[in-house]
């Protein structure tokens, strides 16, 4: 089992630009979740998702976007990036709840200048 | 709202030695779930620990340990024969009723040799 496997590792993005964070999961897993992390801070949720077509809004959501089509992808989407979206993103994915072990990828390093 | 908070931003423990990690909360829930993470220099994140709120008995695994104090709200992580592999970023934190984590803002453990 590959676990949770994020693409890519580092990204520089101009301001104003658009990407998509990949993420995967092989562990037929129901949850997904994506977290930023910024120095000297925790995690924060941007975007949860409790199933295939179901997402839901997590604490910082402004200025990202999720889709769920499938049990084992759940990309990010950044529109028009600003330099406020600096930080490491982390994909994680659970078989339920917050009662459960979550599952951490590598993250991803995102640069926007 | 849940909050989770880490008071120690850095700690320091000599290699064998024995470090504790604070964590307290806040919740009206009475049934939830704590969780330890490590995040080593290498950004992935692993779980340590998981305490249900519901046993009293403390939840222990090898060298970690917690001390769980429902009543004052408290989490703390006890690291036993510290090894230089112990080092890393520790998280707490809480999964409570809505399937959403929420961590603490971290402690960096350096362990001396």
């Amino acid at each position: 089992n590959a676990g949770v496997t994020q693409t890519p590792k580092f990204r520089i993005l101009k301001i104003g630009q658009s990407m998509t964070l990949q993420c995967a999961q092989d562990m037929n897993h129901n949850y997904m979740y994506w977290y930023r992390q910024d120095p000297g801070m925790g995690l924060k949720l941007i975007y949860y998702s409790v199933g295939a077509g179901i997402t839901d809004k997590g604490e910082v959501p402004n200025g990202y976007n999720v889709s769920r089509s499938t049990t084992e992808d759940f990309p990010l989407r950044l529109e028009l990036a600003a330099p406020s979206q600096t930080s490491v993103y982390f994909c994680a994915s659970s078989f339920g709840g917050s009662s459960y072990e979550q599952y951490f990828g590598p993250g991803t390093r995102l640069t926007v200048t | 709202a849940q909050t989770v908070t880490q008071s120690q931003p850095e700690m320091s423990v000599q290699e064998a030695e024995t470090v504790t990690l604070s964590c307290t909360y806040d919740t009206s829930e009475s049934d939830y779930y704590l969780f330890w993470y490590k995040q080593p220099p290498s950004r992935q994140m692993i779980l340590v620990i998981r305490q249900e709120a519901y046993k009293q008995q403390n939840a222990t695994e090898n060298r970690f340990s917690v001390n769980f104090q429902k009543a004052a709200k408290s989490f703390s992580l006890k690291i036993s024969d510290s090894q230089l592999g112990d080092a890393a970023m520790y998280f707490c934190a809480y999964g409570g009723a809505t399937n959403k984590l929420i961590f603490g803002t971290g402690t960096l453990l350096a362990v001396q040799p």
